[in-house]
């Protein structure tokens, strides 16, 4: 299964509502994770099961979606959000497959 | 608190070999699948491998006949063993926790050990 993420990189104001999108090749169900990552940092869940925030994940993060097109919603971005995003599908597996990474930048 | 530690990194000549070791700590380690996951400098996440609590092991297609992983219990350790290294295996290696054998997402990661097959 192939995850396509886009935009590649998504340049947003503090303030102001982000939107990335990730797209399977085939449907995985509801199974779609989100992580952050920010430079020099180790990976981190936000979000799973498509739409289920991890613990301590704050209410501005929100992914929907499920089949093959998923989101994930960040409103009212804040400093600290800026950083890369990525998707993962454990529909079928192995392999894991992961997308290829949507930057948040600061605009 | 969930911890997981990265080690046996480092430079190695193509066709050399290295052993990663994950120390986990803050779960009940027998009971969770634990994979590893690489990122090549400047770019994104690839899943590279994963071991069951049991021992079942899964390999990307990229790694396979290259690379072993294992598991010792009774150490809340996994090895993955890199073999005939090539300059495209350079990435951080990260190990993460599996969430569970029917959800298989990331739910908890080491900080990464850096691997960079050069002469």
């Amino acid at each position: 299964i192939v995850m396509t993420q886009s935009p590649a990189t998504l340049s947003v104001s503090p303030g102001e509502r982000a939107t990335l999108s990730c797209r399977a090749s085939q449907s995985v169900g509801s199974n779609l994770a989100w992580y952050q990552q920010k430079p020099g940092q180790a990976p981190r869940l936000l979000i799973y099961d498509a739409s289920t925030r991890a613990t301590g994940i704050p209410t501005r993060f929100r992914g929907s979606g499920s089949g093959t097109d998923f989101t994930l919603t960040i409103s009212s971005l804040r400093s600290e959000d800026f950083a890369v995003y990525y998707c993962h599908q454990y529909n079928k597996w192995p392999p894991d497959t992961l997308g290829q990474g949507t930057k948040l930048e600061i605009k | 608190e969930v911890q997981l530690l990265e080690s046996g990194g480092g430079l190695v000549h193509p066709g050399g070999s290295l052993r990663l070791s994950c120390v986990a700590s803050g779960f009940t380690f027998n009971e969770y699948a634990i994979s590893w996951i690489r990122q090549a400098p400047g770019k994104g996440l690839q899943w590279v491998s994963a071991i069951t609590g049991s021992g079942a092991t899964y390999f990307a297609d990229s790694v396979k006949g290259r690379f072993t992983i294992s598991r010792d219990n009774s150490k809340n350790t996994v090895h993955l063993q890199l073999n005939s290294l090539r300059a495209e295996d350079t990435a951080g290696y990260y190990c993460a926790k599996v969430r569970s054998s029917k959800l298989h997402y990331f739910d908890y990661w080491g900080q990464g050990t850096l691997v960079t097959v050069s002469s």
